[in-house]
């Protein structure tokens, strides 16, 4: 079955913080995708990377960093959290190929305060 | 401009009705494919159906159907006989783009709510 694992389902941090979400994978897909989720907004893509070490920027990567040192594992990195930044975030991955379906983890609800 | 547009924010409906979400998309490439996922209260994102571009039929999954009009830029999903466990976000998506530069863009959603 395929899995899309994030390390932390709730959060709460203190603005200023340093915030580290985990996403890990276990069908060696070479796409991984960081997107956050608001009401009334949508998804929205953060970052995405289509290799180990690779990374792309999305639509809203302003106050965040990625990292990928392996093919399974996509790290967000909120570099110092603001209350902007509470929200849904949901870690995805896919085939490079244009059928293949995204598949997304469960999502981790970040509250900053 | 939005790439991805769904125009109805709610929805309700009738137990056992068919129900049709509505889902407009802009795009330039000629190779795209067009995804709806259901979101229920837990936060999973649960894909339902994919219909490519290139495809000349509607895809159906079980209850689920796509309604591909090319020419207008829809994807509207339709819902058969619809019951309780229907009740949830439905995102209307679409990826575009070549290697290395795939992306999938989200619309807002729809909120369905199914009535007894």
């Amino acid at each position: 079955d395929v899995k899309v694992t994030q390390s932390s389902r709730y959060l709460v941090k203190r603005t200023g913080e340093k915030v580290f979400l985990e996403c890990v994978q276990d069908m060696d897909h070479e796409n991984m995708f960081w997107y956050r989720q608001d009401p009334g907004l949508g998804l929205r893509l953060i970052y995405f990377s289509y290799d180990v070490k690779m990374k792309e920027k999305g639509d809203i990567p302003e106050g965040y960093s990625v990292s990928r040192e392996k093919k399974e594992r996509f790290s967000l990195i909120l570099e110092s959290a603001s209350t902007n930044q509470t929200s849904m975030y949901l870690c995805a991955s896919s085939l490079q190929t244009p059928k293949d379906t995204i598949y997304f983890g469960e999502g981790s609800w970040l509250t900053v305060v | 401009a939005q790439k991805i547009t769904q125009t109805q924010p709610g929805m309700f409906v009738q137990e056992k009705e068919a129900v049709t979400l509505d889902c407009t998309y802009d795009t330039s490439d000629q190779s795209y494919g067009l995804f709806w996922y259901k979101q229920p209260s837990s936060g999973e994102m649960i894909f339902l159906i994919y219909q490519g571009s290139y495809d000349e039929q509607n895809a159906t999954e079980g209850r689920y159907s796509l309604n591909f009009q090319k020419a207008r830029k829809s994807a509207n999903l339709v819902i058969s006989a619809s019951q309780l466990g229907d009740s949830a976000m439905y995102f209307c998506a679409m990826r575009e783009g070549s290697f290395g530069n795939e992306k999938l863009t989200f619309g807002t959603g729809t909120r369905l709510t199914i009535i007894p």
